[in-house]
């Protein structure tokens, strides 16, 4: 089964301080491992897709990174827009389910 | 405007009593989905699919169904709702039929079973 494991639970940043989300995953045979972003009151927004180790994606202040075992999403300069739940997930190759890590809640302070 | 909608946003119910939450979208796509999110636990997927008649079991079906008559709507039935059906239910859609993870969600449906 696949698994997703996320950290922290939560991050409180000042604005303009880098720092970075993990996302650890175990899962045969990767199809593609996404992140999104959840609003309170919202759904996800889809950011991003990775589907090899050593592939980034890059969106303004945020870039996703993945390697064979584990994801990050460093947030550079955050602003406090940037406040919100980053989801992880994964898709095996086995099938079309689509597995959700728990998420890290970000806040960021003016 | 490109969308997913989900009704109602808001349900109250009582054990038992049947429900049917719809979900349509406007974009065409194959591939939709149902979660359920419940706090420390994140999203979970009830049922998926890949397009009109084909529907396939996620990690957490029990108590639910599911039915894709035409390709654009994609309702979740609960036939006898409990309490641990509790829940926010998203409905979410995929233009791609090979990687579905880039979804395109609902505003979601908080459901409440008393």
């Amino acid at each position: 089964e696949d698994q997703v494991t996320q950290s922290p639970e939560a991050l409180r940043l000042q604005e303009g301080e880098s720092s970075s989300l993990n996302c650890s995953y175990t899962v045969s045979g990767l199809r593609g491992l996404f992140w999104y972003r959840q609003d309170p009151g919202k759904g996800p927004e889809f950011l991003f897709t990775l589907y090899s180790a050593g592939e980034e994606k890059e969106k303004e202040r945020l870039k996703a990174t993945l390697t064979k075992k584990e994801s990050f999403l460093h947030i550079t300069a955050p602003k406090p827009e940037d406040s919100a739940t980053y989801l992880c997930a994964v898709q095996g190759v086995a099938d079309y389910k689509l597995s959700f890590g728990a998420g890290t809640t970000v806040t960021v302070r003016a | 405007e490109a969308q997913v909608t989900q009704n109602p946003r808001y349900l109250i119910t009582v054990t038992g009593k049947k429900l049917t939450v719809t979900c349509s979208q406007n974009m065409n796509h194959e591939y939709m989905s149902w979660y359920r999110q419940d706090p420390g636990l994140g999203l979970r997927q009830i049922y998926y699919s890949m397009n009109v008649e084909v529907t396939d079991k996620g990690d957490v079906p029990e108590g639910y169904k599911v039915s894709r008559k035409e390709k654009r709507n994609f309702p979740l039935i609960l036939e006898s709702p409990s309490p641990n059906q509790t829940s926010l239910y998203f409905c979410a859609s995929s233009a791609s039929s090979g990687i579905t993870g880039e979804l395109f969600f609902g505003e979601g449906s908080r459901l409440t079973v008393l």
